[in-house]
This record gives C-alpha cells, sequence and structure tokens, in this order.
C-alpha cells in the first residue's frame, strides 16, 4: 500500500533550534506539497516542487523557512531559527501532477516551546 | 479575502439529517475540485472529486457552478460516522491546490 512517509511524527525542541522534516513522496510521484496545519489557519500551502523544481514558495516565511528536494524520493523542510509560533503539524502530500489527487503523509507534528 | 471560502460551521445533525456545504473559490483558471474528509488528528483524505456534471458516490453527492465558482458537497441520511472536518480543495491549471479551512461536521444519535 504506496503511502507518504513522513519524519519525525512528533517533535519537541527549544525555540531557537534548527528542526527538519523529512518526506518521502509515494514511488512515482511527481509533485509535492508542503502544507501546515493550525486550529487558526486552516491548512496553508507552503511550498510545492514538481520534478523537484520548486514551483511555488510563496506561503512560506523566507527568513526562517526553507524547502529543497534532493532527489525524487526526498523533499525536507527546514525552520532555522525555530519560534513557538512555528508550532503546527506540517503535512506532506504528493501526486502526478495537475488535475490529479494528492496524498497526504500522516504530518510531522512541531512544538516549539 | 482567502482563495478558498468555506462556511467553518459547525454543523449538528441528528443521524438521517441530510446536509450541505458550500464553497467558493476566487481563481477562475481553476481547473480541478475535490473533497477531502480529515478525521481528528489524522490527515486530509480524498472522498470525491467534483465534475462539471456534478457526480454522486452513494451518499455524497458533489456539484460544481462554473459561473458562479461555487463548490457543493450534500450528504444524505447521514451516520454517525461521517462526523469530521470536510475540505474543499481547488487545483490551478499549473497544479496548485489550495485548500479552504473546512467545515466540520458532527451527527449525533
Amino acid at each position: 500500500d504506496a503511502r507518504v512517509t513522513q519524519t519525525p511524527r512528533h517533535k519537541v525542541t527549544e525555540m531557537g533550534q534548527e528542526v527538519t522534516m523529512r518526506c518521502q513522496p509515494i514511488l512515482g510521484h511527481n509533485t509535492v506539497f508542503w502544507y501546515r496545519q493550525t486550529m487558526m489557519q486552516g491548512l496553508e500551502l507552503l511550498a510545492y516542487f514538481r520534478n523537484r523544481a520548486p514551483l511555488d514558495d510563496s506561503g512560506m516565511p523566507k527568513d526562517r523557512f526553507s524547502a529543497e528536494m534532493p532527489d525524487a524520493t526526498l523533499a525536507t523542510l527546514k525552520i532555522q531559527p525555530s519560534e513557538p509560533r512555528d508550532s503546527a503539524v506540517y503535512f506532506c502530500a504528493s501526486g502526478t501532477g495537475p488535475g490529479n489527487t494528492i496524498y497526504f503523509g500522516e504530518g510531522s507534528w512541531l512544538t516549539v516551546v | 479575502r482567502k482563495e478558498v471560502e468555506q462556511d467553518p460551521g459547525p454543523f449538528n445533525v441528528p443521524e438521517g439529517a441530510t446536509v450541505a456545504f458550500n464553497c467558493t473559490y476566487s481563481n477562475s483558471a481553476s481547473q480541478s475540485f475535490f473533497w477531502y474528509r480529515q478525521d481528528c488528528r489524522k490527515e486530509p483524505k480524498l472522498l470525491m472529486s467534483v465534475y462539471s456534471s456534478g457526480n454522486e458516490d452513494g451518499r455524497f453527492t458533489a456539484q460544481l457552478n462554473r459561473a458562479s465558482q461555487y463548490i457543493s458537497l450534500l450528504i444524505r441520511d447521514s451516520k454517525l460516522s461521517d462526523s469530521a472536518t470536510y475540505l474543499c480543495v481547488v487545483n490551478t491549471n499549473a497544479g496548485k491546490s489550495t485548500f479552504g479551512d473546512g467545515t466540520t461536521l458532527t451527527v449525533k444519535p
């Protein structure tokens, strides 16, 4: 059963620390999305990639967040330095292109204290 | 204004009721549309695609009105297990998937 895999599932860190979240998209999927979800903001699109190239990262705070796809099987989202307001669930999703369904990982639950 | 807007609810309905959710989108270039379901502390999962002609999947009916930039989801004969948050999703031709904030449904015995 193909699925999107995210690590870590849960992370508690202190303010100022670097946080790296990883995502393995479903094999064969060429589009990868990073979303952030909080009670207040709903699901926000942070960035998305097609064929490893970033297409839109306008939803991402550039000063502290960065997203990359080192290869087709790995996407990363990094926060440096982390702040308490970054506490949220970060979802990775993958798909096969425009018009097609996207599939979510189980999320990385981040708490910054 | 958000690109995709939904009535947040919550909708509290008795078992067996019919309930409808609405969603509007602002980008007239949007190409494809979906409804997702999200259970508490879980990831969103596809419920159904939305086609221009309208489509049905059992107790669920989705409709799209491109002229009004409006999408709807109708749930008939609600079950307790339908309790969840329902998310409207709009895709552009470039493949950007934008989610609404979701509408929360609670079905009570």
